[in-house]
């Protein structure tokens, strides 16, 4: 299972807002409703930040959305904050009943 | 408050074993499908093995088949990965999660154990 494809850094200013990329394949992304993306902090556990393409766990910023075409994934974050700088995955449920992750995106607030 | 503990990466040698742990409270662990996934120094993250709240789903990631096995004790509340002929490209911070039954994605991680594998 090859990893998905996301890219390697982003960036932009806060107040902003930025875009992340995930895309997969039909037996992946473009197969299950079951894309979730995940915030790492350097040192830190992953915290899930939108599960199901496009929902928000409790707690998570509205700032953060989620959504899907085809066999590619969007991660949204409007109103760049300064907080928000860490590295981002997507993931994805496949049809081999295994998970795949993204290989992560930087995303820097200038 | 829902807490994961792993615990059990040490520095070991090409081809031999390790057990890693993963204590769970602050919430119904039996209700919860539990992974296991790693990343190694500096890369991103890569899913390793996946068990039923009832261990009669289990999956693996196709680099680990066949010598890492999953595990968890019900009445215990902990997960468990048993990892057999260790290979270099194993090392990695290894973290536990956990996944409501029916779900498709990881609420919540714990700290993760080092595993290295090194001679």
């Amino acid at each position: 299972q090859s990893a998905l494809t996301q890219p390697a850094s982003v960036s932009g200013s806060p107040g902003q807002s930025i875009t992340i990329s995930c895309t997969g394949t039909s037996s992946d992304v473009g197969g299950y409703n079951y894309v979730s993306w995940y915030q790492q902090h350097p040192g830190k556990a992953p915290k899930l930040m939108i599960y199901d393409v496009n929902n928000r766990p409790s707690g998570v910023s509205n700032r953060f959305s989620g959504s899907k075409s085809g066999n590619t994934a969007s991660l949204t974050i409007s109103g760049l904050q300064a907080e928000d700088e860490a590295d981002y995955y997507c993931s994805s449920y496949t049809s081999s009943s295994t998970w795949v992750f993204g290989g992560g995106t930087k995303l820097t607030v200038l | 408050e829902v807490q994961l503990v792993e615990s059990g990466g040490d520095l070991v040698q090409p081809g031999r074993s390790l057990r890693l742990s993963c204590a769970a409270s602050g919430f119904t662990f039996n209700d919860y499908a539990m992974h296991w996934v790693r990343q190694a120094p500096g890369k991103g993250l890569e899913w390793v093995s996946g068990i039923s709240w009832n261990s009669n789903i289990i999956d693996y990631a196709d680099s680990v088949k066949g010598r890492f096995t999953i595990s968890r004790d019900n009445a215990k509340n902990s997960l468990y990965l048993q990892m057999n002929s260790l290979r270099a490209e194993d090392t990695a911070l290894y973290y536990c999660a956990k996944c409501w039954y029916g779900d498709y994605y990881f609420d919540y991680w714990g700290q993760g154990t080092l595993v290295t594998v090194s001679s």
